[in-house]
């Protein structure tokens, strides 16, 4: 069974730092690409960034460009996303997903929560 | 960026009643291989994203024949045909043609 688990959600300051982390199973891990995505409370689905299956690539929203770095170790199945210079905007539930290239997202992680406030 | 608007539902929908999700976006989905980048999602109460629609029209794995999509290049419709009370939730439409991804703001379904 494909399953994504996401871990190390909390609250933080603003002006901090957090690292969300996806760890899959149930699938060749290393073949797929993997992205991530935050839907803040009561709100829609935000694609934040993607690395590709050998780290060669990654892309990133303009919102946490700069900020936040996904990054993705293949002996582990993990893909980690550091998250920086957090900002109550950045207060939401964050996602990994799995991507079946060019069809879309098949997998998602059930989330977990980052809260950004004094 | 490529701007998605989704279309509101008359909620609440009878069940066992069709329901038609709309959908643009503000450029032509189709790509010059002639598929169409347009996905189809629900998340249930609670839950995480589910693909339904995958290329504008074809149904995603284990998703229920009630499910179809249909459009143009920026025109878009999901239809739900006999809604059932596991249909409840909010559906995104979401383009795959060009980075950033982007979502539409959701369509809420309540059933009756």
């Amino acid at each position: 069974e494909v399953q994504l688990v996401e871990s190390g959600g909390g609250l933080v300051q603003p002006g901090s730092s957090l690292k969300v982390s996806c760890v899959a199973s149930g699938f060749t891990f290393s073949t797929y690409v993997i992205h991530w995505f935050r839907q803040a409370p009561e709100n829609g689905i935000e694609w934040l960034a993607y690395i590709n299956t050998d780290r060669t690539w990654t892309h990133y929203a303009e919102t946490v460009k700069g900020r936040f770095t996904i990054s993705r170790d293949n002996a582990k199945n993990t893909v980690d996303m550091q998250l920086s210079s957090l900002r109550s905007e950045d207060t939401a539930m964050y996602f990994c997903a799995r991507e079946s290239p060019g069809m879309g997202f098949d997998h998602w992680g059930q989330g977990v929560m980052v809260t950004v406030s004094s | 960026d490529i701007v998605m608007t989704q279309g509101a539902l008359p909620n609440p929908v009878p069940s066992g009643e069709s329901a038609s999700i709309t959908c643009q976006s503000s450029k032509s989905l189709l790509h010059s291989n002639g598929k169409t980048y347009l996905n189809w999602y629900l998340q249930r109460p609670g839950q995480s994203p589910q693909l339904l629609i995958y290329w504008m029209s074809t149904r995603a794995s284990g998703v229920s024949d009630r499910f179809s999509g249909s459009g143009s290049g920026t025109g878009f419709t999901l239809k739900i045909s006999s809604v059932e009370a596991e249909d409840v939730g909010m559906y995104y439409c979401q383009q795959f043609l060009e980075y950033p991804l982007t979502f539409g703001a959701g369509t809420k379904l309540e059933i009756k």
